[in-house]
């Protein structure tokens, strides 16, 4: 099994929905991350928690929120989806302070129409 | 002005060449200068990492650091077809601690 995991592989979805992007770890790490990747821009961290009890905007967590539910599980919900949104989205995780060598899941592809 | 700048590419070289991919930063407060690699539809795993400025090789590839120009580099030897992947550039340091700043990726394909 993958150490990081995310799920669902791929997704289309409306305008306006809610949807949900889960990430599960096996690695025990602390700390995990949501970004986001589009062409010509790379990654952009969305949110980031170093622990089950901390939660942390990035630079883009406008129209995303999070939930981390146990150390190894963080959810990423785009609570009104619109196209912009459209990306692939990954979960990453650390057991670093200085986030040396991300664990990174295989990435969910969104698309909004 | 993004912190961190590097150019996409794509960049396309014959087997055996020599490879070399750049990025530059804003921010004086990075140590941690890394490389990822990501293949097709996969996660971008880590290269290699070095801590401020000064060389770092293993194998094939050596990783440069020049704080003063706030430039680094990936220099990339005797390019095989199995390099063919997106490269990304990444730091952390001073506030930033915790968490990576990306760059753009850099899409290298190598013929063979």
């Amino acid at each position: 099994d993958a150490d990081v995991t995310q799920t669902p592989r791929n997704r289309i979805t409306k305008t306006g929905k809610r949807i949900m992007l889960e990430c599960s770890q096996t690695k025990g790490h602390d700390r995990m991350y949501w970004y986001r990747q589009d062409p010509g821009l790379g990654l952009r961290l969305i949110y980031y928690s170093f622990d089950v009890k901390d939660i942390n905007k990035g630079e883009i967590s406008d129209g995303y929120s999070v939930s981390r539910q146990a150390q190894a599980k963080f959810s990423l919900s785009l609570e009104s989806a619109i196209p912009n949104q459209t990306a692939l989205y990954f979960c990453a995780t650390s057991d670093d302070d200085r986030a040396l060598g991300y664990t990174f899941g295989s990435g969910t592809r969104l698309t909004v129409v | 002005q993004k912190e961190v700048e590097q150019d996409p590419g794509p960049l396309s070289v014959p087997e055996g060449a020599i490879v070399s991919l750049n990025c530059t930063y804003s921010n004086s407060a990075f140590q941690y200068f890394m490389w990822y690699r990501q293949y097709s539809r996969k996660g971008p795993e880590l290269l290699m990492y070095t801590y401020s400025s000064g060389n770092k090789e293993d194998g094939r590839f050596t990783a440069q650091v020049d704080k003063s120009s706030k430039y680094i580099s990936l220099f990339i030897r005797d390019s095989q077809p199995s390099d063919s992947a997106t490269y990304l550039c990444a730091m952390t340091g001073g506030t930033s601690y915790g968490k990576l700043t990306f760059g753009q990726g850099t899409i290298l394909t190598v013929h063979p």
